[in-house]
């Protein structure tokens, strides 16, 4: 059962900005714990987007961005692009050092 | 770069026991933490465990431990997920993932499990 707390879906034309929140507690990213974002393709294996909160791996686009503040993170969406379509995940720890992902949101892009 | 490579579907009855593999290629893979992560048919990613190829250094999420088996062989760069009984409701895809740190930057191809009478 996730802890990490995110919208079921959101939405956005081609080019617009859309954000994906993901809230915890102080168990795990109140508590300093690193958050990370990944996307999945549906029929394909997640794909890592942002990594401690706010870095983009090699080859993951300026578009994508990630903050973090309190118990909370988000991960921002810049320039919609119609193959942003995807689920995407935060995944953070809690005090145990036990890893937890959210609750995952469908992007759709109208 | 790190290549992780899963063992393929796998088809099984309640009861029955299972083990499964995803092996690493690349450099430096004993420095890595490799985990593993269930996804249900329909739903969301849920983290398992995750084990640290270098020593064994293993951990579970409270929701699996006791429900399944974590291992590794680091000779061959290898790690595994088990079941002792099997049940209906462990039927999804499993993916395996490795990273430095805690993050998943490599991800396997992911394994079927379907566990059906």
């Amino acid at each position: 059962q996730s802890v990490l707390t995110q919208p079921p879906s959101v939405s956005g034309a081609p080019g617009q900005r859309v954000t994906i929140s993901c809230t915890g507690s102080s168990s795990n990213i109140g508590a300093g714990s690193h958050v990370h974002w990944y996307q999945q393709i549906p029929g394909t294996a997640p794909k890592l987007l942002i990594y401690d909160n706010i870095n983009r791996p090699s080859g993951v686009p300026d578009r994508f961005s990630g903050s973090k503040s309190g118990t909370s993170a988000s991960l921002a969406i810049t320039g919609l692009q119609a193959e942003d379509e995807a689920d995407y995940y935060c995944q953070s720890y809690d005090s145990s050092l036990s890893g937890v992902f959210g609750t995952g949101t469908k992007v759709t892009v109208l | 770069e790190v290549q992780l490579v899963q063992s393929g579907a796998e088809v099984k009855k309640p009861g029955e026991s299972l083990k499964i593999s995803c092996k690493g290629s690349g450099h430096r893979l004993t420095s890595y933490w490799i985990g593993w992560v269930r996804q249900m048919p329909g739903k969301g990613l849920e983290w398992m465990g995750i084990i640290f190829l270098g020593d064994s250094d293993t951990r579970y999420s409270p929701s699996f431990r006791g429900q399944v088996t974590i291992s590794a062989d680091k000779s061959i760069s290898t790690a595994y997920l088990q079941w002792s009984s099997l049940k209906a409701s462990d039927t999804a895809m499993y993916y395996c993932a490795a990273g430095l740190e805690f993050e998943f930057d490599y991800w396997g191809q992911g394994t079927l499990v379907t566990v059906s009478s």
